[in-house]
């Protein structure tokens, strides 16, 4: 069965380390997979995506993941996490037949 | 430019109550979802739309019906809503060019509470 996979429930980082959310999947076909992040009372917002190409990809706010075939993951990662940067992430995988399968998401807290 | 937009914002029903959710998007999308937004579950799909005219069941349509009749707005309704359906329900948008490579535009939610 194609699933999109958050292991951690939460994360904690201090202001200016970096960060890591984790995501892996399990999908038949083309891997299109995004990540989108949902501030507190707001609908989600795009951060970034894989559709082909360079594994690395460049998204919002200086986020960025790399697209791993082998492990079968797509890590989130900054550089410098802001307090600002909290809030829930989700991955998720665009599949053919309009059909989204989101991961559970991941809380991020980034202390000061 | 408002994106995509849902009302009500927040409503609290009693059980056996109707009620319509409407969504409105100004990006000229053909495809419309509505999507559920559970603690721990990440959010579910309940029915999604094509283009005007057309609706589709999603993961989890039971308990809901939808309609598309202009091309903006997508409408969710509760015919008689029970506890189960308390939950955030989002509205979301995407264009068709390129299909499931596309990015979905969320609304900012509707809060509903069924006693």
């Amino acid at each position: 069965a194609q699933s999109v996979a958050q292991p951690e429930d939460q994360v904690n980082v201090a202001e200016g380390n970096p960060l890591t959310v984790k995501c892996t999947y399990s999908v038949s076909g083309n891997p299109y997979l995004f990540w989108y992040v949902q501030y507190p009372n707001r609908g989600l917002q795009f951060l970034l995506k894989y559709i082909t190409g360079d594994n690395l990809v460049k998204g919002s706010y200086g986020f960025e993941a790399e697209f791993n075939k082998s492990q079968t993951s797509f890590h989130l990662k900054k550089p410098s996490a802001l307090v600002s940067d909290s809030a829930l992430y989700f991955c998720a995988y665009h599949t053919g037949g309009f059909k989204t399968i989101f991961g559970a998401g991941t809380r991020l807290f980034v202390k000061a | 430019n408002a994106g995509v937009t849902q009302t009500p914002k927040f409503r609290v029903l009693k059980t056996g109550q109707s009620m319509t959710l409407l969504c409105a998007q100004d990006m000229n999308h053909e495809y419309m979802y509505w999507y559920r937004q559970d603690p721990g579950m990440g959010l579910r799909l309940i029915h999604y739309s094509v283009g005007e005219g057309t609706t589709a069941k999603g993961e989890v349509p039971d308990g809901y019906n939808v309609s598309r009749l202009k091309k903006q707005n997508f409408l969710l309704g509760l015919e008689s809503a029970a506890p189960s359906q308390t939950s955030v329900y989002f509205c979301a948008s995407s264009a068709r060019h390129r299909g499931d490579q596309e990015t979905q535009y969320f609304g900012p939610g509707t809060r509903l509470l069924v006693l």
